[in-house]
């Protein structure tokens, strides 16, 4: 089955402690996505990734890292979580065609609570 | 800066009717459009893409357009029925695989 996953699910930790969403695609999509969605303010795009070592700031990448070694895998890293990425992630991926506009593909989303 | 806004209010309406949710932009010039469904706790799955300079598009119950002038898009669901509650999210793109996205609407189909 065609899918992103992402682990963890569901994620409570402190401020400060370091800490790593997977994201996962088998669909060999070449551009991989995070956003994070907070209420009201919809998806923000924090990090994207054009294809394997190709990355690029989003929207909101303060206190955020991402690589890219494997075309299927996409991790995000809060190296110093803050109450403020308390937030629910989703990885998203697609594929990249000139000219075309492809839709993403979504992971079941990651809720992070940073106390 | 680039916005983009979709009734922030639910929508409730009766099952069999037309559920019409808009999403309206302003300083960007979008190439093209989607829409996407999100169920509660789960990710977005797309819809429908609408092109720059296509004025409608149509598939089984859904149908969009795109009003570059109007700087607009209205997305219909006819025939509504329960199963179709679910938050709607419009997502913009100029090029290239980047989306920004509005905040939702949550459609409620009350039978």
């Amino acid at each position: 089955e065609a899918q992103v996953t992402q682990n963890p699910r569901y994620l409570i930790t402190v401020t400060g402690k370091k800490l790593t969403v997977t994201c996962s695609q088998n669909m060999n999509h070449e551009y991989m996505s995070w956003y994070r969605q907070d209420p009201g303010l919809g998806l923000r795009q924090i990090y994207y990734s054009m294809n394997v070592e190709v990355t690029d700031k989003g929207d909101v990448p303060e206190g955020y890292k991402v690589s890219r070694k494997e075309k299927r895998n996409f991790p995000l890293i809060l190296e110093s979580p803050s109450p403020n990425q308390t937030s629910l992630y989703f990885c998203a991926s697609s594929l990249r065609v000139a000219g075309s506009y492809n839709e993403q593909f979504f992971g079941p989303g990651t809720r992070l609570t940073v106390l | 800066s680039q916005k983009i806004e979709q009734n922030s209010e639910a929508l409730n309406i009766q099952e069999g009717k037309t559920a019409t949710l808009t999403c309206n932009y302003t300083n960007y010039s979008p190439a093209y459009l989607q829409w996407y469904r999100q169920d509660p706790g789960r990710g977005p799955v797309f819809l429908l893409l609408i092109r720059e300079n296509e004025k409608e598009k149509r598939k089984e119950r859904l149908k969009v357009t795109f009003d570059t002038t109007l700087k607009q898009s209205l997305f219909h669901i006819t025939a509504s029925q329960p199963a179709d509650s679910a938050t709607y999210l419009c997502a913009l793109g100029r090029g290239g695989n980047k989306l920004v996205f509005g905040a939702g609407t949550i459609l409620r189909v009350k039978s």
